[in-house]
């Protein structure tokens, strides 16, 4: 079965420190992948997404996936974490075709530390 | 526009007692979902409408009825709560064509069954 997966559930940083979090997704056709990010008692917001143009996608806050056919994987970074960057993030996957199903990881929760 | 609304914000339920979540869209979007959040598992999807008068299952449709008699609306019916409903649920939608992938959720509804 079609699958989303996020390597790491809790990931600590330090302010100031790269922000690493990893998604790989399990299929030979390209999908249209997206990271969001909710930050405590709050709703989903888009940080970006990949739908087949520029492999490279920017997104807000600073933070930029790279999608990487080879290696079937859409891991998110930022250069330089800040206080405010300390939320869960999940990675999802829309496989095409008729419907919009959006598949989602089961999520990375970011501590920044000071 | 309001975006996605979901009333209510809180809810808490008796064992066998049963519920809508409203969900409503401003956006003309044709495509519509629930989703259930529990720690650790992400977001599922219960159950997704590509248009009015069509609906469908996701992972996990079991205890949940939904309708679409108009774009607009999209209701989640809980016929007989029991405790493993308990979670935090999402509605979102989405445009169908290829530049509009992007879905946007509402606030939530956080929802006990004791």
């Amino acid at each position: 079965a079609q699958s989303v997966t996020q390597l790491g559930s809790h990931v600590s940083v330090s302010e100031g420190a790269l922000v690493l979090l990893r998604c790989n997704y399990s299929s030979s056709v390209p999908p249209y992948l997206f990271w969001y990010v909710q930050y405590p008692n709050q709703g989903l917001q888009l940080l970006l997404k990949y739908t087949s143009a520029a492999t490279l996608v920017k997104g807000i806050n600073g933070f930029e996936a790279e999608f990487k056919k080879s290696e079937t994987s859409f891991h998110l970074t930022k250069p330089s974490a800040h206080m405010s960057d300390a939320a869960e993030y999940f990675c999802a996957v829309i496989w095409g075709g008729a419907t919009n199903k959006l598949i989602f990881g089961t999520g990375t929760l970011l501590a920044v530390q000071p | 526009n309001a975006g996605v609304t979901q009333t209510p914000k809180f809810q808490v339920l008796k064992t066998g007692q049963s519920m809508t979540l409203q969900c409503a869209q401003d956006m003309n979007h044709e495509y519509m979902s629930w989703y259930r959040q529990d720690p650790g598992m992400g977001l599922r999807l219960i159950h997704y409408s590509v248009g009015a008068g069509i609906t469908d299952q996701g992972e996990v449709p079991n205890g949940y009825n939904v309708s679409r008699s108009t774009t607009e609306d999209f209701p989640l019916r809980l016929l007989s709560a029991a405790p493993s409903q308990t979670s935090v649920y999402f509605c979102a939608s989405s445009g169908t064509t290829k530049s509009s992938y992007e879905q946007y959720f509402g606030p939530g509804t956080r929802l006990t069954v004791t």
